[in-house]
């Protein structure tokens, strides 16, 4: 089934930086990749998604990149901000359609 | 406000009972989940629901029970065979099912046995 392992477990970085997490999948038939924020003691909230016939989709501070080759895919938060702080969760859908999560990434903006 | 509504938010449970974790939501969504979290860990599914009177194990079933007779609703409960229940249990929802449509959350449920 499939697999998803995302880099680093634990990121920091100064107010104004730009942040990258990096997430794999197994799943080559995998099509769907979200990305959710958590909060401390909340639900995790949809920040972002890319569908495998794109390569890249942007939001404002918030890009996602998808390299269905490598089968890897990353989030990158520019220009980072204190309220950026939390714990960030990638998800691919497997092959029987279950969206399996990623281990998580907490981020830590100093400012 | 559109949106899906766990409760109660914090939960204590004796060792030996059942408990009932409540999920509703009106945002007309077909399907519905339970995820697990335990801290600084993952989301791992429950089970999962497609349709009205149908439902699906997830990936740690166990010691678990859910019910599906409304569209809006799908509680779950922890039965006293889940050895280690102590968790945040996330519902969640999506509007065509499990093919890669957003999957959208509750604000979670925190169940501690004492």
């Amino acid at each position: 089934g499939e697999n998803v392992e995302q880099h680093p477990s634990t990121l920091s970085v100064q107010e104004g930086d730009s942040a990258v997490i990096k997430c794999t999948y197994s799943d080559s038939a995998s099509n769907y990749f979200p990305w959710y924020k958590q909060e401390l003691g909340k639900g995790p909230q949809l920040i972002i998604d890319i569908r495998s016939n794109v390569g890249e989709k942007k939001d404002q501070r918030i890009a996602v990149t998808l390299n269905k080759t490598a089968k890897h895919f990353s989030l990158h938060i520019t220009e980072t901000q204190p309220e950026d702080s939390a714990v960030y969760f990638c998800a691919a859908v497997d092959s029987s359609y279950k969206l399996i999560f990623g281990s998580g990434t907490r981020l830590l903006v100093r400012p | 406000d559109g949106g899906i509504t766990q409760s109660p938010k914090y939960l204590f449970r004796k060792e030996g009972q059942n408990v009932t974790l409540s999920c509703e939501q009106n945002l007309n969504h077909d399907a519905m989940y339970w995820y697990r979290q335990d801290p600084g860990q993952g989301l791992r599914l429950i089970y999962y629901s497609q349709i009205v009177n149908d439902f699906q194990k997830g990936d740690i079933a166990e010691g678990y029970s859910v019910s599906r007779e409304k569209k809006e609703s799908f509680p779950l409960t922890v039965t006293s065979a889940q050895k280690n229940p102590t968790a945040f249990y996330l519902c969640a929802s999506s509007n065509q099912g499990l093919t890669g449509n957003t999957i959208y959350f509750g604000e979670g449920s925190w169940l501690t046995v004492v």
